[in-house]
């Protein structure tokens, strides 16, 4: 499994662009990218998941640069309701799902 | 679907009794897992299924924890006896493959989650 780092905790207010950052430096030719986000009192929730470039959801747009060592979580305009706690995920199809701490994320008015 | 129900939402026990988490996962979904969530340790899996069957167990914390699936839509987690420091958040999930990867990968599909109480 490739060892990935993310900020402990952010700060940003409503209306802001926030993007978050995960290094994943050993990552794999098989692994893929994924972001999970999990609010208070409730499981994890599948953000958006990629292998290169950028994919775009409903949710957020993940950024993969060519080597694929990091990558950025980005949510557009976020209200009060995004404060949670962001995971970022890196494995393989042949691989479990290890999950790391995680980045709080906190939305003030 | 109504997602992945886990039951009950709360248990408060006293420390020597056995407790029994429950989970039903999405039909269709071939894999379930066991987490548990706590402040020091985070989310760690337990044990996880596929077709009913445990595939690996690795992450249970000792013989005092045992997991079952007698069928596809029923899965327990059993702590005996029980002990203040598993005191936790269990979560329960479910999912099409063993990561969610596909073309149409959704991720695993958690559940809202037992807390349990040892005092």
């Amino acid at each position: 499994l490739a060892k990935t780092t993310q900020p402990i905790s952010m700060d940003s207010y409503e209306g802001q662009e926030v993007n978050i950052t995960c290094s994943h430096n050993n990552i794999a030719t098989n692994d893929y990218i994924t972001w999970y986000q999990q609010f208070p009192s409730q499981g994890p929730r599948f953000i958006i998941q990629g292998y290169k470039t950028k994919v775009t959801n409903e949710v957020a747009s993940l950024f993969i640069p060519a080597d694929r060592k990091s990558s950025t979580l980005s949510l557009p305009r976020v209200s009060l309701s995004d404060t949670a706690v962001y995971y970022c995920l890196v494995y393989s199809s042949a691989s479990k799902i290890i999950f790391g701490s995680g980045t709080r994320l906190s939305i003030r008015p | 679907d109504a997602g992945v129900i886990q039951s009950p939402r709360h248990e408060v026990t006293e420390m020597g009794q056995e407790v029994t988490l429950r989970c039903k996962p999405i039909s269709g979904h071939d894999y379930l897992f066991w987490y548990r969530q706590t402040m020091m340790r985070g989310l760690e899996l337990l044990i996880y299924f596929n077709n009913n069957v445990p595939i690996d167990d690795s992450g249970m914390p000792e013989d005092r924890f045992s997991a079952k699936m007698p069928n596809a839509s029923f899965s327990t987690l059993k702590i005996q006896p029980s002990e203040p420091r598993d005191s936790a958040v269990y979560f329960c999930a479910s999912s099409l493959l063993l990561n969610g990867l596909s073309d149409t990968g959704r991720g695993y599909t958690f559940g809202s989650g037992t807390r349990l109480t040892v005092v």
